[in-house]
């Protein structure tokens, strides 16, 4: 039973290329979480979603951030046109319903943005 | 909506020395208290996290964190730690559909 699995594990990219990160929740997960977290700055909410829903981005930047989780696949969260600003761990985080069951963490993308 | 906040960014402690990391949240509902861990280049784990019932919660590793609904408290502790102890601890509150977390405890354990 595999746990959340995120790749790639790093990704480099140049600025203004486009950063597709993916996530696998656990089996029988249906509600996915994606998080930044950088150096000193603890973990940022970005998006709620589950399957072909989004049920709150309200941490998402409005520009270039886009997220879905789509019905088949993996959850997968977009960046257009990378800055160096964008260069962070991006966790994703999946739980079988809402509240008291926790979350369970994929190990992150580490994006670095040259 | 709900916000914590860990008053320790970081805390340097002696090996077998007692450790206490400090979690306040606030919300105006009922809400689920959680500790994560999370070592260097890896994801966060879940640590312990209350729900309901008896208000002392622990962990298989020897932590332990009480929570405290007057003070609006969830302060993490463990009465000896070691060196493998060496983390980041992240505490966090939910209301339901979403968790926010705090800034992180960087706790390094010397020998």
């Amino acid at each position: 039973n595999a746990g959340v699995m995120q790749n790639p594990r790093h990704l480099v990219r140049r600025r203004g290329q486009e950063a597709r990160l993916r996530c696998s929740p656990m089996k029988g997960h249906s509600h996915v979480y994606w998080y930044r977290q950088l150096p000193e700055e603890g973990l940022k909410f970005m998006v709620y979603l589950q399957k072909e829903n989004i049920i709150d981005e309200s941490g998402m930047p409005k520009e270039r951030f886009s997220a879905e989780f789509p019905k088949e696949g993996p959850s997968i969260l977009r960046i257009q046109q990378v800055v160096r600003g964008d260069s962070a761990a991006y966790f994703c985080a999946s739980s079988p319903s809402s509240g008291g069951y926790g979350y369970t963490f994929g190990s992150g993308t580490r994006l670095t943005v040259v | 909506a709900q916000s914590v906040t860990q008053l320790d960014s970081q805390v340097p402690v002696f090996e077998e020395a007692p450790v206490e990391l400090r979690c306040n949240y606030s919300s105006s509902v009922s809400v689920y208290l959680f500790w994560y861990v999370q070592y260097p280049n890896q994801g966060l784990q879940l640590l312990l996290k209350y729900l309901s019932g008896s208000t002392l919660v622990e962990s298989i590793n020897g932590f332990e964190a009480e929570f405290n609904k007057s003070q609006t408290s969830f302060h993490l502790r463990k009465p000896s730690v070691h060196i493998s102890d060496t983390a980041e601890y992240f505490c966090a509150v939910s209301e339901g559909d979403d968790m926010r977390f705090g800034a992180g405890t960087r706790l390094t354990v010397k020998p």
